[in-house]
């Protein structure tokens, strides 16, 4: 089946410094990869939407200059949380899909980032 | 805009109860609907889709789900839990732009 691996699964930063978490496909080309937030016992919430080569769209709400999305490759998508604060503390998934149908098109996801800003 | 209700939060049943999870969609179009299942410590897995057709779906793990058009619900059941099913699960219904759009999970907790 399909893979979509995501490194690192846990970090630890201090206020004001950068991270960058990776998804990759293992397995497929992903046209399409998404950045979603989960908080404790909450639901996902979608950030952004990222197309292979393209900008990234980006969901009402969620600053584009604070989470840079990148989609360099039909296999990897990164997404930098810039001058991370405490407040940005979460847990960070992402996910991807592939084929002409989005809507029709299974997301795979991957297990998730732990970010933790002290 | 597309929202997805579900109305459990926590649930704890007993192994070999039955299993029904609710979800309420809202949406007048075409509907893409998806149970999600989040072992602990996982990524998100597919249990089961529904696009078109036989409104009783059939997934993985024995679990089945049924999506009722005129009450808006895609209900999530199964007819015996295991310990093994202590999960969260999610319901989500699709847009045509391929974004997912989750309820707020229901976490299930069996006991043994």
């Amino acid at each position: 089946g399909a893979v979509v691996s995501q490194h690192p699964s846990w970090v630890i930063c201090k206020s004001g410094t950068s991270v960058k978490i990776e998804c990759r496909s293992l397995d497929f080309q992903a046209t399409t990869m998404f950045w979603y937030r989960q908080f404790p016992k909450q639901s996902l919430m979608l950030m952004a939407t990222s197309n292979e080569g393209s900008k990234a769209t980006y969901e009402q709400g969620v600053e584009k200059d604070k989470f840079l999305i990148n989609h360099a490759s039909l296999t990897l998508s990164t997404l930098t949380v810039t001058s991370a604060h405490p407040e940005d503390s979460s847990f960070y998934i992402c996910s991807a899909n592939s084929g002409t149908f989005l809507a029709k098109n299974i997301q795979y996801f991957g297990a998730g980032t732990r970010l933790s800003v002290l | 805009a597309q929202s997805v209700s579900q109305h459990n939060h926590h649930v704890i049943l007993s192994e070999a109860a039955s299993l029904e999870l609710g979800c309420n969609y809202s949406y007048g179009g075409t509907v893409n609907l998806f149970w999600y299942v989040q072992y602990p410590g996982q990524h998100l897995q597919l249990l089961l889709k529904y696009f078109s057709g036989d409104p009783l779906v059939k997934g993985i793990k024995g679990f089945e789900a049924e999506f009722i058009k005129s009450k808006f619900s895609f209900n999530l059941r199964k007819p015996s839990v295991q310990w093994s099913d202590t999960a969260e699960y999610f319901c989500a219904t699709g847009s045509n732009t391929g974004k997912l759009i989750f309820g707020q999970g229901t976490t299930l907790q069996v006991k043994p």
